[in-house]
């Protein structure tokens, strides 16, 4: 069975400094992986996709992602932290032949100035 | 821009009133989506359209109905809504499974947050 743990439900970081949150799957393939990005009050917005054509995968606002099949991790990082980055973000991954989707409970981001 | 509309972004309505959510897109995908999403959650998937093949969750309650009357368009539907039931709800679109090259990404819209009162 397919499933997803972000592991810390909370990061703080503060303005400047490293992000990194933790995304871990569970599959009996290779899957597809995806981090989305919400703000407050709003929708989810994509951030980056996984689909097996590199390991690296950059996103949109200076994220990216490395996916370590020995580790079955799928870790989000930022070098430099905005004010504008605090949100929840959601690491997900499609269910096997359909089109629903495994969400993972989410880790809010805070960012201190 | 191609996006993905929600009306109207904030919903009151009364313990018992029926309430219509509404959600366009002008992606032109097949797939419609609707999810709930409480405080502090992972949003929740209600049911999905795949064109005009309607599927539904197997723990979504029957309060719950959905409506595509075209590939624009989609509603839901709370028939009795309950306090449990204040939320946001998010609706999202994508793409057929292509063949070969992963799975497509949704497209979400800003979403509606209903209050029961």
């Amino acid at each position: 069975a397919q499933s997803v743990t972000q592991l810390d439900s909370h990061v703080s970081v503060s303005e400047g400094t490293p992000v990194l949150l933790r995304c871990n799957y569970s599959s009996s393939y290779s899957p597809s992986l995806f981090w989305y990005v919400q703000h407050p009050n709003k929708g989810l917005q994509l951030l980056l996709k996984y689909t097996s054509a590199a390991t690296l995968v950059k996103g949109i606002n200076g994220f990216e992602a490395e996916f370590k099949k020995s580790e079955t991790s799928f870790h989000l990082t930022k070098p430099s932290a905005h004010m504008s980055d605090a949100a929840e973000y959601f690491c997900v991954v499609p269910f096997t032949g359909g089109f629903k989707t495994i969400f993972g409970a989410g880790t809010r981001l805070f960012v201190k100035a | 821009d191609a996006m993905v509309i929600q009306n109207p972004r904030y919903q009151v309505t009364q313990f018992g009133k029926p309430v219509t959510l509404s959600c366009s897109q002008t992606l032109n995908h097949n797939v419609m989506y609707w999810y709930q999403q409480k405080s502090s959650q992972a949003p929740k998937l209600l049911f999905h359209y795949y064109d005009k093949d309607f599927n539904n969750e197997a723990d979504t309650p029957d309060n719950f109905q959905s409506r595509r009357p075209n590939t624009s368009f989609c509603f839901l539907d709370i028939r009795s809504p309950g306090l449990g039931d204040a939320a946001m709800y998010l609706c999202a679109t994508s793409r057929d499974l292509p063949t070969g090259s992963g799975y497509n990404e949704q497209f979400f819209g800003p979403g509606t947050r209903l209050t029961v009162l």
